[in-house]
């Protein structure tokens, strides 16, 4: 099966901007990709999903290049409270559901 | 709306028991999903189904079996407990007529096999 690839971790400070990369090469033609965060002793919690181009919500951007081989979650202004593990999430073209391995972001004071 | 609900939240089992994890969601969703979380990894998906009466296998089906005879529920049951089934065990579910649609997640059954 192919995987998809992220960091491991990520430290960074209160207030800035950051930035994790996921690799999927075998994505399908028609698949999302999507983010979720993950705190201690919870669920995943969904984020963001899109296609192609650039996404933005109230939490994050999602920028995705035009061969959709990987995406770029985009955090602004990060508070301690964005300490996390993130995941991309997409569909491989034998349609079995893998998560990357996660980026654990630590935001320091 | 409760969302996905996972019942017990925490339990400890003895090698060679069995038991089931109970999954209901509230929202008329047709996928649900269950996964599992060794300490400090991601997520593996152990099966899936995509409505009612049907089920397919995930990344590590192995000692496991579901059933899903209602949308609402779909449980998990391990036969054989094993040291290995040690882990965090997540359901989720969500709403599509395609694959990757946001997935709404429990908050976990945590299980040891000892």
């Amino acid at each position: 099966l192919a995987k998809t690839t992220q960091p491991i971790s990520m430290d960074s400070y209160e207030g800035q901007e950051v930035n994790i990369t996921c690799s999927h090469n075998n994505i399908a033609t028609n698949d999302y990709i999507t983010w979720y965060q993950q705190f201690p002793s919870q669920g995943p919690r969904f984020i963001i999903q899109g296609y192609k181009t650039k996404v933005t919500n109230e939490v994050a951007s999602l920028f995705i290049p035009a061969d959709r081989k990987s995406s770029t979650l985009s955090l602004p202004r990060v508070s301690l409270s964005d300490t996390a593990v993130y995941y991309c999430l997409v569909v491989e073209r034998d349609d079995k559901i893998i998560f990357g391995k996660g980026t654990r972001l630590h935001i320091l004071p | 709306n409760a969302g996905v609900t996972q019942t017990p939240k925490f339990r400890i089992l003895k090698i060679g028991q069995s038991m089931t994890l109970q999954c209901a969601q509230d929202m008329n969703h047709n996928y649900m999903y269950w996964y599992r979380q060794d300490p400090g990894m991601g997520l593996k998906l152990i099966y899936y189904s995509v409505g009612a009466g049907i089920t397919d296998k995930g990344e590590v089906p192995n000692g496991y079996n579901v059933s899903r005879s209602t949308t609402e529920d779909f449980p998990l049951r391990l036969e054989l407990a094993a040291p290995s089934q040690t882990s965090v065990y997540f359901c989720a579910s969500s709403l599509q007529d395609r694959p990757n649609q946001p997935q709404h997640f429990g908050d976990g059954t945590r299980l040891s096999i000892l």
